[in-house]
């Protein structure tokens, strides 16, 4: 099946550090992928959808600014949080949706996410 | 705005027994719900899912019914095993936004016990 690669699976850094995650799909091209926060014993937020070759599209009071995407080829997105604060400590999750042998279908693959926390 | 609430936050049965787990909607144009199970420290796993113009649909062990009525999704497993334990989320997709684009309720914890 699609495996969603997502990296790193947590990291620890320290207040005003910036810290990139990445999404990859390994097997199958997303145009499009897809970016969620996720707090203890809470359900996933979307953060921002992840178009390939065009800017992103960030859900309301999401900073962009603050939470950078970037969609560089077909298999690739990457969220970086620039100047992390402790509050952005949290569980980032990826999806990405395949273009071709599920177009149309909705079954989007998930990355293992990354678990960040600022210090 | 759009919202997905559960009746039961947490559920615990016993080995053998079915589960079901409950979600109910506000978006009268969703059109596309899914159901995930999520294990500590890892990304949602696809259970099952079901289009608007059905209103059930059966997997392995599972069922997802929806009635659109009073806009309510549930999930049943049947012979519920200690495996089964994880947190289990449903999600939807409102028509005519993005593929992809899904709206999570808040999750339901069950535990299995042997």
């Amino acid at each position: 099946g699609a495996v969603v690669s997502q990296h790193p699976s947590w990291v620890i850094c320290k207040s005003g550090t910036s810290v990139k995650i990445e999404c990859r799909s390994l097997d199958f091209q997303a145009t499009t992928m897809f970016w969620y926060r996720q707090f203890p014993k809470q359900s996933l937020m979307l953060m921002a959808t992840s178009n390939e070759g065009s800017k992103a599209t960030y859900e309301q009071g999401v900073e962009k600014d603050k939470f950078l995407i970037n969609h560089a080829s077909l298999t690739l997105s990457t969220l970086t949080v620039t100047s992390a604060h402790p509050e952005d400590s949290s569980f980032y999750i990826c999806s990405a949706r395949d273009n071709g042998r599920w177009a149309g279908n909705e079954k989007l693959f998930f990355g293992s996410g990354t678990q960040l926390s600022v210090l | 705005g759009e919202s997905v609430g559960l009746h039961l936050p947490t559920l615990s049965v016993q080995e053998g027994d079915n589960s079901i787990i409950n979600c109910a909607y506000s978006n009268s144009a969703s059109d596309y719900f899914i159901w995930y199970k999520q294990e500590s420290g890892k990304g949602p796993q696809f259970i099952i899912d079901i289009r608007s113009n059905m209103d059930k649909r059966q997997g392995q062990r599972v069922t997802v019914l929806l009635n659109k009525t009073v806009k309510h999704l549930s999930l049943q497993i049947a012979a519920t095993q200690p495996g089964d334990s994880a947190v289990y989320f449903c999600a939807f997709r409102a028509g005519g936004t993005s593929y992809g684009k899904l709206t999570f309720g808040q999750g339901t914890i069950l535990t299995v016990h042997p």
